[in-house]
């Protein structure tokens, strides 16, 4: 199975500050068909996941332009140019080239400080 | 809009069994994988079960192989898990979600004596 490792695990940031969160596989996540198919998602407190960037670096509808997702192989970033308040939750990569099992990153709790 | 909404968990004894199902809208359904994510309390994401559009390629984790069942109704747009020998490492929030893209509001399952 494809291990998906998070750092850091806890992030705090002042408003308006950037962040960063890493995410590394344990293998390359380079498809067979050109794609890696590795994406992240946000979970704010007391909600569901919601995807934000897939293929890497591909931001969904409706995300900000704060997020930005960017990495090749096994190294891969998630960043936010410009932390909100809204912004707080927990931050999990995932991989989709290996499957199954699908498997996520531990996660990056991001909170204001 | 994609909707997923999912239904059927609560609280069981350990070796019981439930069903839990999952109501999608607002997409042609029978063209999706479906898959189904939990999420202990307080812990990470993790990947439990796949059907592909059609039925006819599904998988597991292997923490629930050969107690977890998954299957899915086009007719109806609906999918369910039915989990067997249930333990109490499988109490989690249980989300059904679309191509590993939109998540429904969760169902918790409670696996307690």
């Amino acid at each position: 199975d494809v291990v998906m490792t998070q750092s850091p695990l806890s992030l705090s940031v002042t408003l308006g500050q950037p962040a960063s969160i890493s995410c590394t596989s344990s293998h390359s996540l380079v498809h067979s068909d050109g794609n890696t198919w590795l994406r992240w998602f946000q979970q704010r407190p007391g909600q569901s996941p919601r995807r934000l960037i897939y293929k890497v670096s591909n931001r969904d509808s409706g995300v900000p332009d704060r997020f930005s997702g960017s990495g090749s192989g096994t190294n891969f970033t998630l960043k936010i140019s410009r932390v909100e308040a809204e912004d707080v939750g927990v931050y999990y990569c995932m991989q989709g080239t290996h499957w199954p099992p699908w498997t996520f990153g531990q996660g990056t709790k991001v909170e204001i400080k | 809009e994609v909707q997923l909404v999912e239904s059927g968990g609560g609280l069981v004894q350990p070796g019981e069994s439930l069903t839990l199902s999952c109501a999608a809208s607002g997409f042609t359904f029978n063209i999706y994988w479906m898959h189904w994510v939990r999420q202990a309390p307080g812990k990470g994401l993790v990947w439990v079960s796949y059907i592909n559009h059609d039925g006819s390629s599904i998988s597991y984790a292997d923490s629930v192989k050969g107690r977890f069942t998954i299957s899915r109704d086009n007719a109806k747009n609906m999918v369910y898990l039915q989990m067997n020998s249930l333990r109490v490492e499988d109490t989690a929030v249980y989300y059904c979600v679309h191509d590993l893209d939109h998540w429904g509001q969760g169902t918790l399952v409670t696996v307690s004596s």
